[in-house]
C-alpha cells in the first residue's frame, strides 16, 4: 500500500539552528500539504501546493519558514532560525487533487524539539 | 469551512458500536463530511467521508441526517486499537480545498 514518507522522524535542533523536513508524496498526487500539529491540538495547515505551485500559505510564518516543491513532487519545509515554540509535530500529506471529495493521506510526522 | 462541534470525549467497551457524533449545523450544499482519527504520535489516518447520502467502508460507517446539521462515525465493533482522537472535519468541495482540524473526539475503548 503506498505510503506518504517523511523524513527525519525526529529532529532535536538548538535554537537559531537552521532545520529542514523532506516529505515525498503518494506517487501521481499532484496536491501536497504541510501540517504543524503542536501537542494537544489539532494539525494547522502551513502551506498547500497544486503540483509545484502553492495554493495556500496564509498560515506560514514567511520571515523563518519556507517551502518548495521544485518538481512537483517531493516537497521540503525549512526553517531558519528556529525558536523554542516551533517544537511541534510537522505532518505531510498528500492527495489526487485538492478537489474537496478526495481523499488526503498523511505521513507519520517529524516530531521536532527546539532546545 | 463549517465549524463542527464534537465531545471531548467518549468511552466505549471493546466489542462494542462506537458512535461517534458531530455537529455541523451552518454546513453549506457543498461541503462534505470527513472523518479522521489519530493514533497516539501517528499521523492521521483517513478513515471515511460523504456529501448526503450515508456510507460505508471496511473501516466505519457514515451517518449523516437528512438536514446535514449532524452526523455520526460508527465503528461497528470496537477493539483496543480504535483508541485515538477522532476528528469531524467539513471540507468544500471547491478545488484547493484544505481539511481543518479541530480537537476532535478522544476515544477510550476498554476492557
Amino acid at each position: 500500500e503506498a505510503e506518504v514518507a517523511q523524513s527525519p522522524r525526529y529532529k532535536i535542533t538548538e535554537k537559531s539552528q537552521a532545520v529542514a523536513f523532506w516529505c515525498d508524496p503518494i506517487s501521481g498526487h499532484a496536491t501536497l500539504y504541510w501540517y504543524r500539529q503542536i501537542l494537544g491540538q489539532g494539525p494547522e495547515l502551513l502551506v498547500q501546493f497544486q503540483d509545484e505551485s502553492v495554493v495556500d500559505d496564509s498560515q506560514l510564518p514567511k520571515d523563518r519558514f519556507s517551502a518548495e516543491r521544485l518538481k512537483g513532487v517531493d516537497s521540503t519545509l525549512k526553517i531558519q532560525p528556529a525558536e523554542l515554540g516551533d517544537s511541534a509535530m510537522y505532518l505531510c500529506a498528500s492527495s489526487r487533487t485538492g478537489y474537496g471529495g478526495t481523499e488526503a493521506f498523511f505521513g507519520q510526522g517529524t516530531r521536532l524539539t527546539v532546545v | 469551512d463549517a465549524k463542527t462541534t464534537q465531545p471531548p470525549s467518549m468511552d466505549c467497551a471493546e466489542g462494542r458500536a462506537a458512535n461517534l457524533p458531530c455537529n455541523h449545523s451552518t454546513i453549506s450544499g457543498n461541503e462534505y463530511v470527513y472523518w479522521y482519527r489519530q493514533i497516539h504520535s501517528q499521523g492521521p489516518q483517513y478513515i471515511i467521508h460523504g456529501l448526503k447520502n450515508n456510507e460505508t467502508n471496511e473501516m466505519a460507517s457514515l451517518i449523516i441526517t437528512e438536514d446535514r446539521k449532524s452526523s455520526t462515525l460508527i465503528l461497528p465493533h470496537a477493539t483496543l486499537r480504535d483508541t485515538a482522537v477522532y476528528y469531524c472535519i467539513v471540507r468544500v468541495s471547491g478545488t484547493a480545498s484544505k481539511l481543518t482540524f479541530g480537537t476532535g473526539t478522544r476515544l477510550q475503548v476498554t476492557l
